[in-house]
């Protein structure tokens, strides 16, 4: 059973800092991988996509990578801003569209001014 | 904003009462589903979608039905409320079009079982 792990659950940072936030899972034979941002009390926003044949994908500040053969994929977050706290969450799909994605339990990030 | 709605986003209802949630999205999208987040769990799966009238079951089914009698809309029920249902529940969609497999999220309802 694939099962996803984010480590640390909590991240404090002061402001301008890189960062780098984690994400391991047990199966290799993943579909896609997808980072979320979560801020409280509210939904999720997509942040970025790797499909499986990609090894990375870049939005802004935000670069995310995927490493099929050691079940890894890192989140990094340059020059970080007060605006980044939030909880990033990782979550894959194991098959091709009708299977839904298997989260982890996510990275709650502070970023202090 | 991948046209999602969620209703009711805030409900408090007894244990042993019907509930019904609704999901909303107004751009035809093939794909939807049901989760809840719940503290120490994360999300997980209740229900999902592949088309009108199709759908299958998630990791945390029991206790819940669903149905898509229309592209637009996908129905969470809860038969008879309990106080373990208590929980923010989203819905989402894939858009196969824009990203093949990109999930796309609503902001939630909020369901409390007293």
């Amino acid at each position: 059973k694939q099962e996803v792990t984010q480590i640390p659950a909590a991240l404090s940072v002061p402001e301008g800092e890189n960062l780098v936030l984690n994400c391991s899972f047990t199966d290799s034979a993943i579909y896609n991988l997808q980072w979320f941002r979560q801020d409280p009390g509210k939904g999720l926003t997509s942040l970025l996509l790797i499909q499986s044949s990609q090894r990375e994908q870049t939005s802004g500040r935000l670069n995310a990578s995927l490493d099929k053969s050691s079940g890894r994929s890192t989140l990094y977050i340059a020059a970080s801003q007060p605006g980044d706290s939030a909880t990033y969450l990782c979550a894959l799909r194991s098959n091709q569209a009708g299977t839904a994605l298997i989260f982890g339990k996510g990275t709650t990030l502070s970023v202090s001014s | 904003d991948a046209g999602i709605t969620q209703s009711p986003r805030h409900k408090v209802t007894e244990t042993g009462t019907p509930v019904t949630l609704r999901c909303h999205q107004t751009e035809n999208h093939r794909y939807m589903y049901w989760y809840r987040q719940d503290p120490g769990h994360g999300l997980r799966l209740i229900h999902y979608s592949y088309g009108v009238k199709d759908t299958d079951k998630g990791e945390v089914s029991d206790g819940y039905s669903v149905s898509r009698s229309k592209t637009e809309d996908f129905l969470l029920t809860l038969e008879s409320a309990t106080s373990s249902q208590t929980s923010v529940y989203f819905c989402a969609i894939s858009d196969q079009r824009r990203s093949p497999g990109e999930l796309f999220f609503g902001e939630g309802s909020r369901l409390t079982v007293l």
